[in-house]
């Protein structure tokens, strides 16, 4: 079963203003991961927040993670069109051994 | 770019025809997979291999067969394929195969099975 769902599916944000992206999971985790895709390209890493982490900054990326609510949200501060991808949590499901991956959300920046 | 390479970048193919899906990552990594990415549908993880030995697969129909002759290489051999198969297909790697690993994702072959 899906084990991470982004939301929102999309988002549309003038350039400058901040944009959160949410993921819930179902099963406790090792780890989760946020990657970015541009359109018709592979996946970048961007960012890993451990299970006995809350936060988590890298430059303009920000992450949080709530085991307790079984949630995760990437903040991207001051956007800028360059920012317009989508976004895919994956998460490393305790007891497992591979990362499942959400349907992501799709960031648009607008100049 | 990620150190991960594809070809081709683009395919299309007839559900009679053989074609192959090649892969090569150029990061010393173990650990190689293969992800299939629908519209509207999560990434699937198809095989995975580990110093060369195929640890997952993801209930893979047999049209979709992977072959790994070295760490640096990884091909998808297709044949009769259905259209439902087209797809982004990508090509991950990762430094030991662990599931804390960072993958690297190669660009992706479009795939449309006509």
């Amino acid at each position: 079963s899906q084990q991470g769902e982004e939301d929102p599916q999309a988002l549309s944000i003038q350039e400058g203003e901040n944009a959160t992206m949410n993921c819930s999971y179902k099963t406790s985790i090792n780890n989760l991961q946020w990657y970015r895709q541009n359109s018709g390209r592979g996946l970048v890493h961007l960012i890993l927040i451990r299970s006995n982490e809350r936060e988590k900054h890298s430059g303009r990326l920000r992450v949080t993670l709530d085991t307790s609510k079984k949630s995760s949200s990437l903040l991207i501060t001051a956007s800028r069109a360059a920012d317009t991808a989508s976004y895919f949590c994956a998460t490393d499901p305790r007891g497992g051994n591979k990362l499942t991956f959400g349907t992501g959300t799709q960031l648009k920046v607008e100049l | 770019e990620t150190g991960v390479t594809q070809t081709p970048r683009h395919l299309v193919m007839g559900m009679t025809n053989k074609k192959s899906l090649k892969c090569e990552q150029h990061l010393g990594h173990n650990a190689m997979y293969w992800y299939k990415q629908s519209a509207k549908k999560p990434l699937e993880l198809m095989f995975v291999y580990n110093f060369k030995e195929q640890t997952e697969n993801n209930s893979v129909p047999s049209r979709f067969s992977p072959e790994c002759p070295n760490s640096s290489h990884l091909f998808l051999h297709l044949h009769t394929l259905q259209p439902e198969d087209s797809a982004l297909y990508l090509c991950a790697s990762s430094q030991e195969g662990a599931s804390t690993d960072t993958q690297y994702f190669g660009p992706g072959t479009r795939l449309t099975v006509l």
